[in-house]
């Protein structure tokens, strides 16, 4: 009930290319869902986040996709960049204060 | 604010050492937790507090590792003894949980533990 699924592992686009993470989760009762980016040896930074109200988010390149039925969100990253390689985590919370992670993806963006 | 700090940054033990890593923080922060992560298991929440109490740390590999927080502004997550199979990298994280609207955590940049 708690459990985020993440997808892919990995990922490798070319430069210029979309990205596109997906997560699905179970417990109906979340409320935020944050994604997080991490670079080598760095701790995960939250990078966008979204609240079930709305169906699409955008900041820059960076847009979170919700559905709400479906219970999926996903991270979309336009004309991607090498310097956007890194480990991407989506994240949801139920109204309190603990995030349930997903698995990870490893993004490669090739020049 | 300096944000979540950690130390050591690495960390290259014995098997059978004792391992302390240790964790300062968001000042005025209510919640810290330990995560563990690998490649194969990715971020493993370990234990979490509030207010320096140990809510759940089922997450706790084994009675090896012990997790305290002495006061608000310290915790330290400790390994006795070290095996070969806890290398990993360690973060701490803290948040408010008073924001409302919830913000999530913040990191810190991790201790890599080798253990040899």
């Amino acid at each position: 009930q708690q459990q985020v699924k993440q997808s892919p592992q990995s990922l490798i686009v070319q430069k210029g290319g979309i990205s596109i993470i997906n997560c699905a989760y179970e417990n109906t009762a979340f409320d935020y869902f944050p994604w997080y980016q991490q670079f080598p040896g760095k701790g995960p930074a939250l990078l966008i986040a979204i609240r079930p109200d709305v169906s699409e988010k955008k900041e820059g390149r960076f847009t979170i996709s919700f559905n709400k039925s479906a219970k999926q969100f996903s991270l979309h990253i336009m004309d991607s960049q090498p310097g956007d390689s890194a480990t991407y985590f989506c994240a949801a919370s139920n109204a309190g204060n603990m995030l349930t992670f997903g698995g990870g993806t490893r993004l490669m963006v090739k020049p | 604010d300096a944000g979540v700090i950690q130390s050591p940054r690495h960390e290259v033990t014995e098997m059978g050492q004792e391992v302390t890593l240790r964790c300062k923080p968001i000042s005025g922060h209510d919640y810290l937790f330990w995560y563990r992560q690998t490649m194969m298991r990715g971020l493993e929440l370990l234990i979490y507090f509030n207010n320096n109490v140990p809510i759940d740390d089922s997450g706790m590999p084994e009675d090896r590792f012990s997790a305290k927080m002495p006061n608000a502004s310290f915790s330290t997550l400790k390994i006795q003894p070290s095996e070969p199979r806890d290398s990993a990298v360690y973060f701490c994280a803290s948040s408010l949980s008073s924001d409302r609207p919830f913000y999530g955590y913040t990191f810190g940049s991790g201790t890599r533990l080798t253990v040899v």
